[in-house]
């Protein structure tokens, strides 16, 4: 079975700066995708970025960068230039490419930035 | 905008209480799904439907049922509601096929059973 585990449960980070969570999985399979979600306080969840494993580029979104090592099962997010709307719970999930559209989440990450 | 509602944003309920929870979204998904997140767990499936009439179970199906009459609408019903169903319960929908898996969330139900 498939597993995703995200091993900081509370970030903390300055306005303006660099900030990386981390996310590792495991599976057997090859073909998957990887998500970020962003749950800010009282507010809807929302994709942030997404990771097709075949693909060895890593996905960008604006100030939202993935680290994707295959080999090692990693799949960490960096934003950059941190912003107060940036405070959220962050969740990674996986999603098998042969089992139609159900996402494994990992435990989340709170991250708080201050100004 | 995809849009995805729940019937209700805070739900207090008595111990063997029948409980509904709603979910409707607006952009012709054919998937959607149950979550239910716990602190320290993330999110957990509870079930899931491909299409109108039909369900799966996910990963924590005991003391739950779902149903999906209209393609629109995806219901979450807890048969005898128990403490340890106190939890925030999200929906969500996407579509089928290849590259359009990105999942969109309501904004959830904090369930309290006393």
């Amino acid at each position: 079975a498939q597993t995703v585990t995200q091993s900081q449960p509370e970030m903390s980070v300055q306005e303006a700066e660099t900030v990386t969570l981390s996310c590792t999985y495991d599976t057997s399979e090859n073909n998957y995708y990887l998500f970020w979600y962003k749950q800010p306080p009282s507010r809807q969840m929302i994709l942030v970025i997404r990771q097709e494993a075949y693909k060895q580029q890593n996905a960008t979104e604006n100030r939202f960068s993935v680290n994707f090592q295959k080999a090692a099962k990693s799949f960490s997010l960096k934003i950059s230039d941190s912003q107060l709307g940036d405070t959220a719970m962050y969740f990674c999930a996986f999603m098998s490419g042969n089992q139609g559209g159900k996402l494994i989440f990992g435990q989340g990450t709170e991250l708080s930035v201050k100004p | 905008d995809v849009k995805v509602t729940q019937s209700s944003r805070y739900l207090v309920k008595r111990t063997g209480e029948k409980v509904f929870l709603e979910c409707v979204q607006d952009m012709d998904h054919e998937n959607m799904f149950w979550y239910r997140q716990d602190p320290g767990l993330g999110l957990r499936l509870i079930y899931f439907s491909y299409d109108v009439k039909m369900k799966e179970k996910g990963d924590i199906p005991e003391g739950y049922s779902v149903s999906r009459e209209k393609k629109e609408r995806f219901s979450l019903i807890l048969e005898s509601a128990s403490t340890n169903q106190t939890s925030m319960y999200l929906c969500a929908s996407s579509f089928s096929g290849p590259g359009t898996d990105t999942q969109y969330f309501g904004p959830g139900t904090r369930l309290t059973v006393l």
